[in-house]
């Protein structure tokens, strides 16, 4: 089984700041890498596919980056709707995993 | 645009069956680069994938629940299905089913998302 390592757990940040999420693989999954965010009390939302393609109606703050075993998930400025939980999501072999998640924080 | 809806009793007996229905709205779920999901979130946990089934068929589950969980679709009915077996109150959690675009040569996420249904076991 694959898994996915998120660091950092919390990221404290500002509005408007940059925040650089990272998801790390135990193996290559090539990039077959999903990245959601998930709101208290809500379903998670599909952001990135293919380590680095936006989701229908994902804005262009969000981009993805990676392969193989590194992957990164990128908000250029934060925005208050953001400060959420990110999970990154890995398939290979037909199975998947969720990494244990990033928590983005107001500072 | 496709809505996905769990249905099923919120509380189960220890050592019981879960039994989860997913109901797909908005259009037919019956395509070839269509596959079906199901993620649980145990309470202030994180996501765990349970299983998946594509439209070939073929069912593919979390290797810690495998020899619990059977995952299936009815196209006809535009529905999937989870049942769990052998509970106990480490199964309680908020189910969700998802639909996502797959298949062998490339995987795009799960894109449409259930809003959940909080499950409990206890007796």
């Amino acid at each position: 089984e694959i898994v996915l390592t998120q660091s950092p757990a919390t990221l404290s940040l500002s509005p408007g700041e940059r925040a650089t999420l990272s998801c790390r693989a135990s193996q290559s999954v090539s990039s077959y890498l999903a990245w959601y965010q998930q709101k208290p009390g809500q379903a998670p939302r599909l952001l990135i596919y293919d380590a680095s393609n936006r989701a229908t109606g994902i804005p262009a703050r969000f981009s993805g980056s990676g392969s193989g075993t590194d992957f990164t998930l990128t908000i250029s400025s934060l925005e208050p709707e953001d400060f959420a939980v990110y999970y990154c999501q890995q398939r290979s072999n037909w199975r998947e995993t969720f990494g244990q998640g990033t928590k983005v924080e107001i500072k | 645009q496709l809505q996905l809806q769990e249905s099923g009793p919120g509380l189960v007996k220890p050592s019981e069956t879960l039994s989860l229905t997913c109901t797909v709205s908005g259009g037919s779920i019956s395509s070839s680069s269509y596959y079906w999901g199901w993620i649980r979130q145990p309470p202030g946990k994180g996501l765990e994938w349970i299983g998946s089934i594509y439209y070939s068929g073929s069912t593919y589950y979390n290797p810690s629940l495998k020899s619990r969980v059977t995952i299936s679709v009815d196209t006809s009915k535009n529905q999937f299905s989870l049942k769990l077996s052998s509970v106990t109150a480490a199964d309680t959690a908020v189910y969700y089913c998802a639909l996502g675009i797959a298949s062998s040569s490339y995987y795009y996420g799960m894109d449409v998302w259930g809003q959940g249904t909080t499950v409990t076991v206890s007796s």
